[in-house]
């Protein structure tokens, strides 16, 4: 089974800061099938990146991601008042399995 | 318009049984593949199991011999039969939609609670 660990776990920051989240996994993701989701507190998650760097329909392109093998990162360049959520990457390229998640709060 | 709707989740005691339903619209579930995901209170997301279009199954070795992933295409309807049930397997259940199964789930249903409890 493929481990996905993200830090950090929480990131407090301002509106219109950077955020940065990292996703590393215990082996190797095959072909970069490796995908980040949002979940806003009492809702289900949404898929924002899939394929490690493409952004799925209507994902504002302030959201990118980035990586291979087996470190990815999340980057959101400013963030907006509805990006304080928590975010969890995945891989679906053996199976399928989650990282734990990174909180985004505000500052 | 794409909707995945949970239904059938409640409390239930340690060894009990329950299904759950997810009825979709807006798409033809037996052409896609169907999974469930759950998230423990407070924790993260773990997948369940998986269903694919052609009809192959598989389940994560947590819930494996106890749930049961099927579907019916006449209802256009994704379920998961949960037998001995154990408090660990309290939860939030989502239904969720993949294009293949080397793919995202780019569909979320908004969930149905499972509690395990005497």
């Amino acid at each position: 089974e493929i481990v996905l660990t993200q830090s950090p776990g929480t990131l407090s920051l301002s509106p219109g800061e950077r955020a940065t989240l990292s996703c590393r996994a215990s082996q190797s993701v095959s072909t970069s099938y490796l995908a980040w989701y949002q979940q806003k507190r009492g809702q289900a998650p949404r898929l924002l990146i899939y394929g490690a760097s493409s952004r799925a329909t209507g994902i504002p392109d302030r959201f990118s991601g980035s990586g291979s093998g087996t470190d990815f990162t999340l980057t959101i360049t400013r963030l907006e008042p509805e990006d304080f959520a928590v975010y969890y990457c995945q891989q679906y390229g053996s199976f399928w399995t989650f990282g734990q998640g990174t909180k985004v709060e505000i500052k | 318009e794409v909707q995945l709707v949970e239904s059938g989740g409640g409390l239930i005691q340690p060894g009990g049984s329950l299904r759950l339903s997810c009825a979709a619209s807006g798409f033809i579930v037996s052409s896609y593949y169907m999974s469930w995901v759950r998230q423990a209170p407070g924790k993260g997301l773990e997948w369940v199991s998986i269903i694919y279009s052609g009809g192959g199954i598989y389940q994560a070795d947590s819930v494996k011999g106890r749930f049961t992933i099927s579907r019916d295409n006449s209802k256009n309807t994704l379920y998961l039969q949960m037998n001995s049930l154990r408090a660990e397997d309290t939860a939030v259940y989502y239904c969720a939609r993949l294009r293949c199964g080397s793919c995202p789930f780019d569909f979320w249903g908004q969930g149905t609670l499972v509690t395990v409890s005497s």
